[in-house]
Parts: structure tokens; C-alpha cells; sequence
């Protein structure tokens, strides 16, 4: 049973610290999202990619923000420095992009808490 | 752009009763329509979707949906609904037209259902 793995699940660091969050899409899967989820924005799209290339990461703040796909077997976000506001549920999901019959496998998330 | 309303913050139901978690959509041209379920703790699990054909769409744990074009809309229901049904229900819509992958999602329904 093919699934997107994360990690960490759990992650708490102080503000200005460095954060990774990685994820490991499903074998095959040739577009990989990162989401970010909070109470009070729901559910955001950071940033996408199709065959590891960045096709969309308007939102993402730029500034401390980076998302890279290093293979075809890795994503990585990355945020420096934290904030507090960045406390969220952060998601990875991976995708096959076949016609427009395609859904999106979501990962179970880094709980992200900057303290 | 393409959008997605979910109306109800919170859907409550008695078990055994029929529930309707509602849906409406926004979009240049034809739309993709999806609804993935939350549980506490986990990442967005895939129910069902609809690209074309039967307006009717049948998913995963005895959910069902219905593509109303002229009223935008597309609903996720149950016959008869389970305790283990409560969870936070999102709807997504895409473009088909769009040449992107994304998938607009709305804020979410928490589905609560009580013994």
C-alpha cells in the first residue's frame, strides 16, 4: 500500500531556528504539493512541482520560505528563520498526472510549533 | 480563478440519519470536483470525484455525491451515517481548462455525528 511519508511528524523549535520538513512521495507520482493548514486559513497551497521542476510558489513567502525537489524520491521544505506564525500542520502530497483523472495523496503532515 | 464554497462550518447529525455536507464551486469552464475526508491527526484521505459522465458519483465508505451544473453545486451524502463518520470533509474543484494541477480546496465541514 503505496503512501507519501513525512518527516518529522512533530517538530518544535524557537524562533529564528532553521526548519526542514521532508517528504517522500509515492513511487511513480510525477507532481508533489506542499500545503500548509491552520485554523484560521484552512487549507493553503505553498508550492508545487511536476517532474521536479518548481511550477508554482506564489504562496510561499519568499523570503523564508524554500521548496526544493533534489530527486525524484525527495521534497524538502524549508523555512529560515522560523516565526512563530509559522505554527501549522504542514502537508506533502504527491499526484500522477494522467488526463485530468488524477488525485492528490496527502502525507500525515509535521505539526509545526515555534516557540 | 476557480473557487470553492462550503457553506457550514459544522454539519451535525443523528446516527443512522442521512446527511448532505454541501458544496458549491466557481470556475471559467468545466470543472474537476473532489472531496477528501480528515481525521484527527492525519492527512486528507481521497473519497471521491467526479471528471465526467454520470452526475452521480459514488466513493469510498458509502459517500456519494451529485454534480448539479446549473446549480454549481456538488454535495457529498450518506444514506444512513456512522459515528466513525465524524471528521473534517473538504471539497476541491479544478479547472479543467487549467494547465495547472492545482486544486482550489474550501474551508472544510466538521461532520459531527452523534450515537
Amino acid at each position: 500500500d503505496a503512501r507519501v511519508t513525512q518527516t518529522p511528524r512533530h517538530k518544535v523549535t524557537e524562533m529564528g531556528q532553521e526548519v526542514t520538513m521532508r517528504c517522500q512521495p509515492i513511487l511513480g507520482h510525477n507532481t508533489v504539493f506542499w500545503y500548509r493548514q491552520t485554523m484560521m486559513q484552512g487549507l493553503e497551497l505553498l508550492a508545487y512541482f511536476r517532474n521536479r521542476a518548481p511550477l508554482d510558489d506564489s504562496g510561499m513567502p519568499k523570503d523564508r520560505f524554500s521548496a526544493e525537489m533534489p530527486d525524484a524520491t525527495l521534497a524538502t521544505l524549508k523555512i529560515q528563520p522560523s516565526e512563530p506564525r509559522d505554527s501549522a500542520v504542514y502537508f506533502c502530497a504527491s499526484g500522477l498526472r494522467a488526463g485530468g483523472s488524477y488525485e492528490q495523496y496527502f502525507g500525515p503532515g509535521t505539526r509545526l510549533t515555534v516557540t | 480563478a476557480q473557487s470553492v464554497a462550503q457553506p457550514e462550518d459544522q454539519v451535525n447529525v443523528a446516527e443512522g440519519n442521512p446527511l448532505t455536507v454541501k458544496c458549491t464551486y466557481s470556475v471559467s469552464g468545466n470543472p474537476y470536483l473532489f472531496w477528501y475526508v480528515q481525521y484527527p491527526n492525519r492527512g486528507l484521505q481521497f473519497l471521491l470525484k467526479y471528471i465526467t459522465g454520470d452526475n452521480l458519483v459514488k466513493g469510498s465508505y458509502g459517500f456519494e455525491a451529485e454534480f448539479n451544473k446549473s446549480q454549481t453545486s456538488f454535495h457529498l451524502k450518506k444514506p444512513s451515517a456512522l459515528v466513525s463518520d465524524s471528521a473534517l470533509y473538504f471539497c476541491a474543484v479544478r479547472d479543467k481548462n487549467s494547465g495547472y494541477s492545482t486544486l482550489t480546496f474550501g474551508k472544510g465541514t466538521m461532520l459531527l455525528v452523534s450515537p
